[in-house]
């Protein structure tokens, strides 16, 4: 079975400039979440779906950020403009439903904003 | 607030021995779930163990087991038979029964030596 597919692996760009993920869930799961993870740390929520509907997004700077999933299954987040700080690590996870079981994480895309 | 903690920034276990990671957290819940992930170097992250915090019984996984001592909100994890495999960095996370948002520690970076 397929995991958790991320693009691009790696990203660097100017800041100010947009850009954007993609993510592919494990087929079937209809929970999936979005994590930004910093240098040396553990990764932290920016939104949770539940199928096409962003059921959590408290975390994500909406000024800059955003993020679809267009018919609950591939999601994309983007962020425009990109600061210096964005530069991290964005990681994809997927769970079967509901949102309360075991969580598997893509290979994330790590962003450097120069 | 739900917090994690992991106090140790690194640990370091020859070949073949046992080590122990340690990790507690702060909850005023009672239904809620505890994990164990690895995220090797440049790889994604996977998980290891959980922990159901209605069970009074460790959880086990091969040479992977807790030490769940729910009163103390600890729970670390034993390493046995360490092989070189095993060098990654370890997070301690928690979710709570009602929201699937895992909060994770700050990880600690395990070497093995040869």
């Amino acid at each position: 079975e397929a995991g958790v597919v991320q693009s691009p692996r790696y990203k660097i760009i100017e800041k100010k400039q947009p850009v954007a993920f993609w993510c592919n869930p494990i087929s079937g799961h209809n929970t999936l979440y979005w994590y930004l993870q910093n240098l040396g740390q553990g990764p932290e929520l920016l939104i949770r779906y539940e199928n096409e509907e962003a059921v959590d997004d408290s975390q994500l700077p909406k000024d800059r950020f955003s993020a679809e999933r267009l018919k609950g299954v591939d999601s994309t987040l983007k962020i425009q403009p990109a600061e210096l700080g964005d530069s991290a690590v964005y990681l994809c996870a997927s769970s079967l439903g509901q949102g309360t079981d075991t969580q598997y994480f893509g290979p994330g895309t790590r962003l450097t904003v120069l | 607030a739900q917090t994690v903690t992991q106090s140790q920034p690194e640990m370091s276990v020859q070949e073949a021995e046992t080590v122990t990671l340690s990790c507690t957290y702060d909850t005023s819940e009672s239904d809620y779930y505890l994990f164990w992930y690895k995220q090797p170097p440049s790889r994604q992250m996977i998980l290891v163990i959980r922990q159901e915090a209605y069970k009074q019984q460790n959880a086990t996984e091969n040479r992977f087991s807790v030490n769940f001592q729910k009163a103390a909100k600890s729970f670390s994890l034993k390493i046995s038979d360490s092989q070189l495999g095993d060098a990654a960095m370890y997070f301690c996370a928690y979710r709570t029964g009602a929201n699937s948002k895992l909060t994770f520690g700050k990880g600690i970076t395990l070497s093995v030596r040869p």
